[in-house]
Order: structure tokens, then sequence, then C-alpha cells
């Protein structure tokens, strides 16, 4: 069945540093992917998807590649800010069902 | 605006007492799903239902129950026979019983002493 694998935290940068916080997958076929973001103290929000090989998700100043290839979907951003320390999931359905996996999340701290 | 709201925000509950997880909806969604997250482990399934009047167990139903008598409904009790009921509880729906985004309520922590 389908399983995602995420890079373990927590990740410490600096205000303004680069991110990135890795994904892979297994799947069947080429399911939708996602990323969503969990603030603490509150529930998830998607932060991006994409739904097709090749595509790339952004908002917020997030992107992240589903990569076929490498069966990947890392998460990038070019400079952070103090307000995206967060804990951040990648998610993808179950094969044949309408549940998903969540990866185990990553916690982000971003340092002033 | 619309929404998932998650009542009460945090819950504390004596051993051996049942407790019930409010989960209302105004999406107008026909999926919602309870999910458990613990430190370190992620979100687990604990029941989803596709349509009103039907539900199915996720990974971790035992000792939780729910009822899906209305739409937007869609409450959670936490049972005495769950043995570690302590954690982070996380509603979620989506349009249809589908592969497409999930939305989250602001959650519930329960907390046994």
């Amino acid at each position: 069945g389908n399983s995602v694998t995420q890079m373990e935290g927590p990740v410490t940068l600096s205000e303004e540093a680069f991110l990135t916080i890795n994904c892979t997958y297994t799947a069947t076929g080429y399911p939708s992917l996602f990323w969503y973001v969990q603030y603490p103290g509150e529930g998830l929000q998607l932060l991006l998807k994409a739904t097709k090989a090749d595509d790339k998700g952004s908002n917020k100043g997030f992107e992240a590649t589903y990569r076929k290839e490498t069966t990947s979907f890392h998460l990038e951003k070019g400079s952070v800010q103090v307000s995206d320390s967060a804990v951040y999931f990648c998610a993808l359905p179950r094969s044949g069902t309408y549940k998903y996996i969540f990866g185990t999340g990553t916690r982000l701290k971003v340092l002033a | 605006d619309g929404g998932i709201t998650q009542s009460p925000k945090y819950l504390f509950r004596k051993e051996g007492q049942n407790v019930t997880l409010s989960c209302e909806q105004n999406l107008n969604h026909d999926a919602m799903y309870w999910y458990r997250q613990d430190p370190g482990q992620g979100l687990r399934l604990i029941y989803y239902s596709q349509i009103v009047n039907d539900f199915q167990k996720g990974d971790i139903a035992e000792g939780y129950s729910v009822s899906r008598e209305k739409k937007e409904s869609f409450p959670l009790t936490v049972t005495s026979a769950q043995k570690n009921p302590t954690a982070f509880y996380l509603c979620a729906s989506s349009p249809y019983p589908s592969t497409d985004t999930q939305y989250f309520g602001p959650g519930t922590r329960l907390t046994v002493l």
C-alpha cells in the first residue's frame, strides 16, 4: 500500500535561511500529494498540494514538486520567517480508499 | 464564515468516565473524520463517515464510538474502554469522500486525570 516517510525534526533555522523538509513516498499510481501545516495549539491546514507528476504546488513562499523519478515531494522555502515556526506534515491518500496517510511531522523552529 | 468547530478546546476527565467531543461543520461536506495526534506519531485515524447514518472504523477505533445523525455533526465518544485516552483529537471534513483536501478543526486536548 501507499506510504510516506518524512524527515525527523526538529529543524532549527535562523530567519531568512533556506528550508528543505524531505518527504518520500511509495504509491500505487500517481495520487495527489499534500503538505499540511500545524501552528502551535491549532488544527492542520493545507499548505500546498500537487495533483499529478511533475506538478509544483506553491503557497506563502513554500514550494514542492511532485517528482515521480525520485518518489519525492520535498518542501522548500527560500527565506523562512519566525512566523513559519510550526509542524509540517506530508500526506497522501491510501491506495483504493478515501483515507489519508500522514507523515510523522517535522517541527520547524525559526529564530530571530 | 464556513468552517469546522470543535468544543471544548481543553477537556479533563476522570478515569472510568465516558466523554463526548463535539465536531460541527457548516461547509456542507459529506465526509468527516476523527484523528488522534500523539507526540512523534503523526495523525492516526479513529473513525470516518462518508455519508449521514454511516461510518467506518479507522486504524485505532477500539475504545471510541461515533454517530452521524446529521450531515454537519460527527461527535466522538471516548469510552472508559480506551486505555490511554490522553491526546489531541482532530476532526476533519472533505467535500465528498475523495482524496482531495481535508479541512481540519482546531482540535480538542483531552487529559485524563
